[in-house]
């Protein structure tokens, strides 16, 4: 079975400046895929970035990115230029490719994300 | 628009009372499921569709039964609800479980078993 662990349950970080979320996975698996979910006051589930794990460059979306260590099984999200809209619950995911459960999402615990002004 | 609706979005009810949490997409989406979000868990999937009839259990399926009648339809049924299942639910649809595919959440409903 995977598992997805978020070590930090909250963070914090002031506007305009750079924060990291760690997220590490366990998994037998060669074949997946590793998302990051915001979760902002109202509750919707936002995707916002996602990697591929046969590919080696990692993922950029704007002002987000990730560090992808497939070896040290490592998923981190860096967001750029923080700004006051960023303030959420960060959820890290996995999902396998193939298989019996594929299909599913495996979720971290969350980090809450606070940014200051 | 392209949209997951849940509803109700909040329910406070007893125990022992059975009830219903409605799930609908409008994308035409094969996948289909409920996850459970409870603080320091994260989400955990409890059900799952992939077609019409054919439905199957996630991690904690314990509690609860689906069915899925119609493609657009995933209804969530607790016959006897109990305290412990007082959590924030969410459905999710996919176009088909192929995970490249995004899965895009309903709204949330939250729960709260007296």
């Amino acid at each position: 079975a995977q598992t997805v662990t978020q070590s930090q349950p909250e963070m914090s970080v002031q506007e305009a400046e750079t924060v990291t979320l760690s997220c590490t996975y366990d998994t037998s698996e060669s074949d997946y895929y590793l998302f990051w979910y915001k979760q902002p006051p109202s509750r919707q589930m936002i995707l916002v970035i996602r990697q591929e794990a046969y590919k080696q460059q990692n993922a950029t979306e704007n002002r987000f990115s990730v560090n992808f260590q497939k070896a040290a099984k490592s998923f981190s999200l860096k967001i750029s230029d923080s700004q006051l809209g960023d303030a959420a619950m960060y959820f890290c995911a996995f999902a396998n490719a193939g298989g019996t459960s594929y299909g599913k999402l495996t979720f971290g615990q969350g980090t809450i994300l606070t940014v200051h002004p | 628009e392209a949209q997951v609706t849940q509803n109700p979005r909040y329910l406070i009810t007893v125990t022992g009372k059975k009830l219903t949490v409605t799930c609908s997409q409008n994308m035409n989406h094969e996948y289909m499921s409920w996850y459970r979000q409870d603080p320091g868990l994260g989400l955990r999937q409890i059900y799952y569709s992939m077609n019409v009839e054919v439905t199957d259990k996630g991690d904690v399926p314990e509690g609860y039964k689906v069915s899925r009648k119609e493609k657009r339809n995933f209804p969530l049924i607790l016959e006897s609800p109990s305290p412990n299942q007082t959590s924030l639910y969410f459905c999710a649809s996919s176009l088909t479980r192929h995970t490249q595919n995004e899965q895009f959440f309903g709204p949330g409903t939250r729960l709260t078993v007296l």
